[in-house]
């Protein structure tokens, strides 16, 4: 079943300081994982994601890193700037309640507030 | 090409009344997933489409359905609405294979039930 923590619920941050955000799964179906962006009054969108089979991946100013044998995964914002200002979700893989395999719950998210 | 659709963008119903919200997906997408956000409690599943298949269903009650037609269009149902159903409703379409599970989003369709 479901066991997804994210934390922290919310982040207030100096601009161009790093914000870091993790999510904890419990359910190891899937190798993918996955950070979306919601700004507001807009829908989410996908930032970045990662397989299973490296441990890191970054864009530019975002990365994402991930622990399998911890079963965490986390989002790093470095030289934060206003407009990351916004919810950020991890989508963990997870095991329907009847046994099905997915990527398609969302943790609770996380509201970064970047201050300029 | 063409993002995600869905109509109507807004609708307000009331407490007892049923509706029916659609959702376009991306050409060549199979998979349609259906979200509802509150404040409260972030993005909850409902249930997901996968080739006019439910393919996976959330922890909500009866009253919420769905189906898939064949080209892939989604509908969501809700029966005898309540107040606490009032919610922005999300749909997300992907390829839904192994391979390509990144999901995009439609506009959503904010609910309001008094």
């Amino acid at each position: 079943g479901e066991n997804v923590e994210q934390h922290p619920s919310t982040l207030s941050v100096q601009e161009g300081d790093s914000a870091v955000i993790k999510c904890t799964y419990s359910d190891s179906a899937s190798n993918y994982f996955p950070w979306y962006k919601q700004e507001l009054g807009k829908r989410p969108q996908l930032i970045i994601d990662i397989r299973s089979n490296v441990g890191e991946k970054k864009d530019q100013r975002i990365a994402v890193t991930l622990n399998k044998t911890a079963k965490h995964f986390s989002l790093h914002i470095t030289e934060t700037q206003p407009e990351d200002s916004a919810v950020y979700f991890c989508q963990p893989p997870h095991l329907n309640y009847g046994g099905s395999q997915g990527n398609l719950i969302f943790g609770k998210g996380t509201k970064l507030s970047v201050k300029p | 090409k063409a993002g995600v659709t869905q109509t109507p963008r807004y609708l307000i119903k009331t407490r007892g009344q049923q509706v029916t919200l659609s959702c376009s997906p991306i050409s060549g997408h199979r998979s349609v997933s259906w979200y509802q956000q509150t404040p409260g409690q972030g993005l909850q599943f409902l249930f997901e489409y996968f080739s006019e298949t439910q393919r996976n269903k959330g922890n909500f009650p009866g009253r919420f359905s769905g189906r898939q037609f064949s080209n892939s269009r989604s509908e969501m149902n809700v029966s005898t609405l309540e107040l606490g159903d009032s919610a922005l409703y999300l749909c997300a379409s992907s390829r839904g294979d192994r391979d390509t599970l990144e999901q995009y989003f439609g506009p959503g369709t904010r609910l309001t039930v008094t």
